[in-house]
């Protein structure tokens, strides 16, 4: 199973800045995800990185908002840009589980409240 | 109409007691259902998966399909506090959609 780590665990931030989220992989895979987890709510895919081309965005998810870096195999980025209080929640990323068709191993999460 | 639908809880039972935890969906394409648990801080780790109609059984959980119905049940026997965690029911057909969770305690 694949152990997946996340910086910063947590973070409180103030409107109209952003937060880059890391996500760490210990082994190398093809695709990585980024969800949001909102307050009593489910997790919801913003959009999925392969290395090497552009992150594909769910609706109602853009670039310009949530822009996503992916340089290797093993890491990928997610920034939350100019920040209103709506965008507090956990953000999580995941990757494919090889073992078990269509499922996934998920970090830990970041959490993330706007004031 | 979601495509996922779960009751949110929370659900509070003794010690022992048999826990049934349940989704319906939607979306007949759905072909691969699983159960998540998501312990609190933590994030969410797969603890069922099934492919096709019918139980699977590992230990003191048992999941259920049901397709002709689009009804998903997780069970829980002798629950322990332990168990105590976020459940969450999740299905692809491509990429996966959650439901939006069960809260469930079980208390000593």
């Amino acid at each position: 199973s694949a152990v997946i780590s996340q910086k910063p665990s947590r973070d409180i931030c103030q409107r109209g800045t952003s937060l880059t989220i890391q996500c760490q992989v210990d082994s190398q895979v093809t695709m990585m995800f980024w969800y949001r987890q909102q307050p009593g709510q489910s997790l919801t895919l913003i959009a999925t990185a392969n290395q090497g081309s552009e992150a594909t965005y769910e609706s109602g998810f853009v670039i310009d908002k949530f822009p996503i870096s992916r340089p290797n195999l093993t890491f990928s980025t997610l920034t939350v840009s100019n920040m209103s209080p709506e965008d507090s929640s956990i953000y999580l990323c995941s990757v494919e589980d090889y073992s078990h068709q269509e499922t996934q191993y998920f970090g830990p999460g970041t959490r993330l409240l706007v004031l | 109409q979601k495509e996922v639908e779960q009751d949110p809880g929370p659900l509070s039972v003794p010690e022992g007691a048999i826990v049934s935890l349940n989704c319906t969906y939607s979306n007949s394409a759905f072909q691969y259902f699983m159960w998540y648990r998501q312990y609190s801080r933590k994030g969410p780790e797969l603890l069922m998966y099934t492919y096709s109609s019918g139980n699977k059984e590992d230990g003191r959980f048992t999941a259920q399909v049901d397709k002709s119905s689009k009804y998903i049940s997780l069970f829980i026997r002798d629950s322990q506090p332990s168990d105590s965690a976020t459940y969450l029911c999740a299905m692809s057909g491509g990429k996966l959609i959650f439901g939006q969770g069960t809260e469930l305690s079980v208390k000593p």
